[in-house]
């Protein structure tokens, strides 16, 4: 596709359940990154994939979080037992040159979850 | 870790007028960008901009490496341009560290 593309766009859960978040990368981009926004907390990074492979998870807020990246492509972030400061929105974005200077990002919409 | 500084957080303008939004990092960087959120969230890419000046219609930027600080021009000022401005730098697994954002209101 054009841009990096996210599924789903809102996500409403109950405290507890596990939710999974998707996104896309722009085709051809080999590195991806899971930030999340939250209210009060401004633009946090979690994980980054260069491929299939995510050299450091120490960017995850929790052991509830996880993630995975098959094909080099489409990645998917994993909330186990979700918990209502969990809240907020989820963007991925994509670039083409990591590890090299001039690595611009691109992000996709982003995922709002919400946990009642 | 680098610390980003944007000033000032907050920014009214009346449509027509002309501002400048600043951005402050503590280390020497190879990557900066700065970005535009819309009220629907979606971050969108203004500059790449590690060092000189580029410009794009009615914004521009500067980013003076050597004195760790970038600036953000933006003229004639439209209700459009509304929304967060960020500015982020290069970390050390290639990720994004981000300022807080400066929110800027356009009135007509």
């Amino acid at each position: 596709g054009a841009g990096v593309s996210q599924s789903p766009s809102n996500k409403v859960t109950e405290k507890g359940k596990d939710v999974e978040l998707r996104c896309d990368p722009i085709s051809g981009h080999t590195a991806l990154y899971w930030y999340r926004q939250s209210l009060g907390q401004g633009l946090e990074f979690l994980i980054y994939f260069q491929g299939n492979s995510a050299p450091d998870k120490s960017g995850l807020p929790s052991d509830r979080f996880s993630a995975e990246r098959t094909g080099g492509s489409v990645s998917t972030l994993t909330i186990q037992r979700t918990q209502q400061e969990d809240s907020a929105v989820y963007l991925c974005a994509s670039s083409a040159r990591p590890g090299q200077p001039d690595n611009e990002q691109f992000f996709g919409p982003g995922t709002r979850l919400t946990v009642l | 870790g680098i610390q980003v500084e944007q000033s000032p957080p907050d920014l009214i303008l009346q449509e027509g007028a002309n501002s400048t939004l600043r951005c402050n990092f503590s280390d020497s960087v190879n990557n900066l960008q700065w970005f535009h959120q819309n009220p629907w969230g979606q971050l969108i890419n203004l500059f790449y901009i590690p060092s000189g000046t580029k410009q794009n219609g009615r914004l521009s930027a500067t980013t003076v490496a050597t004195e760790r600080y970038s600036l953000l021009y933006i003229s004639s000022s439209q209700t459009t341009d509304s929304g967060v401005y960020f500015c982020a730098v290069r970390g050390s697994q290639g990720n994004l560290i981000f300022g807080k954002g400066t929110k800027l209101s356009v009135k007509p």
